[in-house]
């Protein structure tokens, strides 16, 4: 079955500083891949996703995320925070050829401190 | 465009009431999908309409969960008797065509059973 890992419950960065949350889903032969943003009241919004192709993919928000086939990860990156990047964070996968699905991960927590 | 829409809000109930949470997917969109979070945990996958029809059920929790979807156009999903583990967040998501270019959510339902 398809799985996301996201180690990481909760991070908390200076605005301004550089920002990574990791990402890792189980063995797929094509993977599509996802990322979601949740701020306060808000529902999930697409930051960005991966089908094939260039393996770092540009998203809203100046976000970007790097696929790694080598090691099933899908790790977002933003080069400096903003303290509107404050929010919930859930990576996801689906799998072509099975179920119009996909498996969220778990979230991460983004909290920016001043 | 209008988004996806869920209504309540926020819906809190006693232990064997009934609650039926709605979801008007965007205007347009075949495809319409049920998603919970449950307090801390992933967002894990219900079911998936394809205009009226069930697509996939898999992940409906059990028989006190009924989705319909008449018409094609907006979606119930009815919890009859609710139980405290019932409790979450129902997110409703759309998406027109492919499901791989990503869905657009609904700001959720807070469902809470006392």
């Amino acid at each position: 079955a398809q799985s996301v890992t996201q180690p990481d419950i909760h991070i908390t960065v200076s605005e301004g500083a550089s920002l990574e949350l990791r990402c890792n889903y189980s063995y797929g032969a094509t993977p599509y891949l996802f990322w979601y943003v949740q701020s306060p009241g808000q529902g999930l919004q697409l930051l960005l996703k991966y089908f094939s192709g260039d393996t770092l993919v540009q998203g809203i928000k100046g976000f970007e995320a790097e696929f790694k086939r080598s090691q099933s990860s899908f790790n977002l990156r933003k080069p400096s925070v903003h303290w509107s990047d404050a929010a919930e964070y859930f990576c996801a996968v689906g799998y072509s050829g099975g179920y119009q699905k996909v498996t969220f991960g778990t979230g991460t927590k983004l909290q920016v401190i001043p | 465009e209008a988004g996806v829409t869920q209504f309540p809000s926020h819906s809190v109930i006693e232990k064997g009431q009934t609650v039926t949470l709605r979801c008007d997917p965007i205007s347009g969109h075949d495809n319409l999908y049920w998603y919970r979070r449950v307090m801390g945990k992933e967002i894990k996958f219900l079911l998936h309409f394809v205009k009226e029809s069930k697509q996939d059920e898999s992940g409906m929790p059990n028989n006190r969960f009924l989705a319909e979807r008449t018409g094609g156009t907006y979606s119930t999903l009815k919890v009859q008797p609710a139980e405290l583990e019932d409790s979450g967040v129902y997110f409703c998501a759309s998406s027109q065509g492919r499901w791989n270019y990503g869905y657009t959510f609904g700001s959720g339902t807070r469902l809470t059973v006392v």
